[in-house]
This record gives structure tokens, C-alpha cells and sequence, in this order.
């Protein structure tokens, strides 16, 4: 099942401006993850934030979540074509071990 | 340090056929998991392995099979494949696979079942 819900599902962009993705999920977690993945390929770790944070920045990334909402948004700023991307949020539930559970992804294109 | 290694990255099956996927987590990583992905469905847990012991399991049937050797290496199973099953199937590892550690993916298992 899908706790994560991303929104947009798709965003199409000019190079240069930015991007902002939202993420919704349902039960308590530990912490969010996002991801990327190109077309075809396995899923590249972007960043983390834990229950306990608001905000997290990384390069042209930055990152909020707000619990009381169970939500978060991850910006990605002057965006490049490299960008181009789907992007997928990740929750970790309060359990033992590891099990993600991943939204349906937003669809980023960046075009030059 | 080397990545999440998966092997093969490619296979095409029959329905009613059985296949083996391996894993290589990053050297020192003791959780490994499975993902499967399918459009329709999107990004689904299977399982997680740590010290050769399953510890976590999503909701597939009994037809999707795991297991963890003593190098952490992983292999995961599916017997009497199903169009279905069509679907890229992604490994993890983490250090210790517990709320909070950074998860690492391979590239996939590209499975084609016709």
C-alpha cells in the first residue's frame, strides 16, 4: 500500500527556475527519505530528514517536513536538465528494520 | 566503496518458470531489502534480510522467496512466474537497517515474464 502521496504528479520546467515537489503521508515515521530515479535505472538517495527535524538542505536541495501535517516538500533550486527525473518520497514507520514505503513519484522535466 | 551490485540486470521468462535474483550490498552493510516496481503499482516493499534472518515482509504471496548468506549477499526468488511478475526489481542495503539509516539501491532487476 502507498503512504507517501507526491503531488505534483508531473511538473515540467525551464532550466534555471525551480522546483518544488509535495509529499503527504499517513501513519507516524522515524524519518523521510527522498529519492531519484532516471528513466530505467535504481533509485539515488537525496536526503534525509528524521522525525524530529523541520528543515534540511543539501546542495540545491532543501528539504521541510511538517508532522503535525504529515508532510514535506523538497525544492530543487535553479534546476538543470541533469534534474530531469522521477522523484519519490520515502517513509520509515516506527518498526524495527527497514521498510520503506514509497509515494507514487512526481515526473520532473527540466528543459533547456 | 562499491555500490549495491545486482545480478543480472536483464531476463526475459516463461510463465510458470522460476527465477533467482542476487544482491551484493555495499561491503559492511548487513540489512539487505527488495522492492519491487511496476507502473501500476509503483515502488513495493517485499522483504528485508538482516544476519541472514528474515525481519520484515510485505504483503506478496508465498511465491516471492528470500534468503541472506553469512557475506551478506542476498538472493531473492520467485517460483511459477506470472505475467504479472513483469517488473523491475530493486535491492538495498543499509549499515544496520534500523529507522533512520541512509538506504541504498542498485540499479535492478530488469524481469520480462511472457
Amino acid at each position: 500500500s502507498q503512504q507517501g502521496e507526491e503531488d505534483p504528479q508531473a511538473l515540467s520546467i525551464q532550466e534555471g527556475e525551480n522546483a518544488t515537489m509535495n509529499c503527504s503521508y499517513k501513519t507516524s515515521i522515524n524519518n523521510l527519505q527522498w529519492y531519484r530515479q532516471n528513466s530505467g535505472r535504481g533509485l539515488v538517495h537525496l536526503i534525509l530528514i528524521r522525525s524530529n527535524e523541520r528543515e534540511k538542505h543539501s546542495g540545491r536541495l532543501r528539504v521541510t517536513l511538517d508532522t503535525s501535517k504529515k508532510s514535506s516538500s523538497l525544492l530543487i533550486t535553479a534546476s538543470r536538465a541533469a534534474d530531469t527525473a522521477s522523484y519519490f518520497c520515502a517513509t520509515e514507520a516506527n518498526q524495527a528494520g527497514t521498510a520503506l514505503i514509497f509515494g507514487k513519484g512526481t515526473t520532473l522535466s527540466v528543459s533547456s | 566503496k562499491a555500490g549495491v551490485t545486482q545480478t543480472p540486470r536483464y531476463l526475459i521468462k516463461t510463465r510458470g518458470q522460476q527465477v533467482t535474483l542476487s544482491c551484493s550490498p555495499i561491503s559492511g552493510h548487513r540489512s539487505v531489502s527488495w522492492y519491487q516496481q511496476t507502473p501500476g503499482q509503483g515502488l513495493q516493499f517485499l522483504f528485508e534480510y538482516f544476519s541472514e534472518t528474515q525481519r520484515n515482509k510485505g504483503n506478496f504471496p508465498g511465491r516471492f522467496s528470500g534468503r541472506q548468506f553469512s557475506n551478506s549477499r542476498s538472493e531473492m526468488n520467485v517460483s511459477t512466474l506470472e505475467l504479472g511478475d513483469s517488473a523491475l526489481y530493486l535491492c538495498a542495503s543499509s549499515w544496520q537497517g534500523s529507522a533512520g539509516n541512509t538506504i541504498y539501491f542498485g540499479e535492478g532487476s530488469w524481469l520480462t515474464v511472457v
